[in-house]
């Protein structure tokens, strides 16, 4: 049974180009969030989908959106690259919250 | 407010030594759920485990080890015998929230360095 893929996983982009993630979450998880980890730091949260609908936000700028798709992957693009976007982005997939989430490997982005 | 405590930054045991990862949390909900996630230097972050509000139920696996607290809200992660492969850093996490409106809210971690 796949857990939670992600791609790519590594990916080098320049300051003010537009970045799309991509997430395929564990089979029978209905809901995915997204995190941003900049380094030594604890992830933060972005934005959670479920039924194909954002339920949740961090304080994120509209510069970061996403989408969830009938299959329940999920993609996060992030529009006008900052240096500061640099971070490990990763996805979780989760069935309710009693069960927790499942992680994937994440995408290391860095911006030059 | 919920929020998530995580005090020590950082830790340093020589191998074989027990260590103790403190967690304190704070939430209005009845019901919620804590977790401890370990990550690697790899990057990926893998579940530990996960206790419900209701269950203050210690819990042994195999070198870790988890005392529940209600009354002074912890949920602190004991290893014993310390390993190199240890080494990492772990997070203490909260799920609270009603049906799909729920999220994760992180301590900001310990890093664990085990030295041989």
């Amino acid at each position: 049974d796949a857990g939670v893929t992600q791609s790519p996983t590594h990916l080098i982009k320049t300051r003010g180009q537009q970045v799309t993630l991509r997430c395929s979450p564990k089979s029978g998880h209905d809901t995915v969030s997204w995190y941003q980890q900049a380094l030594g730091q604890g992830p933060q949260f972005i934005f959670q989908y479920y039924e194909e609908e954002e339920r949740q936000r961090g304080n994120f700028p509209d510069r970061f959106s996403g989408h969830q798709f009938p299959n329940y992957s999920s993609e996060l693009n992030v529009n006008a690259l900052l240096l500061g976007d640099s971070a490990l982005y990763l996805c979780a997939s989760s069935l309710s919250r009693s069960s927790g989430y499942t992680f994937g490997s994440g995408t290391r982005l860095t911006v030059v | 407010a919920q929020k998530v405590t995580q005090a020590q930054t950082e830790i340093s045991v020589v191998e074989k030594e027990d260590v103790t990862l403190d967690c304190v949390y704070e939430t209005r909900d009845t019901t919620y759920y804590l977790f401890w996630y370990k990550q690697p230097p790899s990057g990926e972050l893998v579940f530990l485990i996960r206790r419900n509000s209701f269950d203050e139920q210690n819990e042994i696996s195999g070198r870790y080890s988890w005392n529940f607290q209600k009354s002074t809200s912890s949920f602190n992660f004991t290893i014993t015998a310390s390993q190199v492969v240890d080494s990492a850093v772990y997070f203490c996490a909260l799920i609270q929230g009603r049906d799909s409106n729920y999220q994760l809210i992180w301590g900001a971690g310990t890093k664990l360095i085990i030295k041989p």
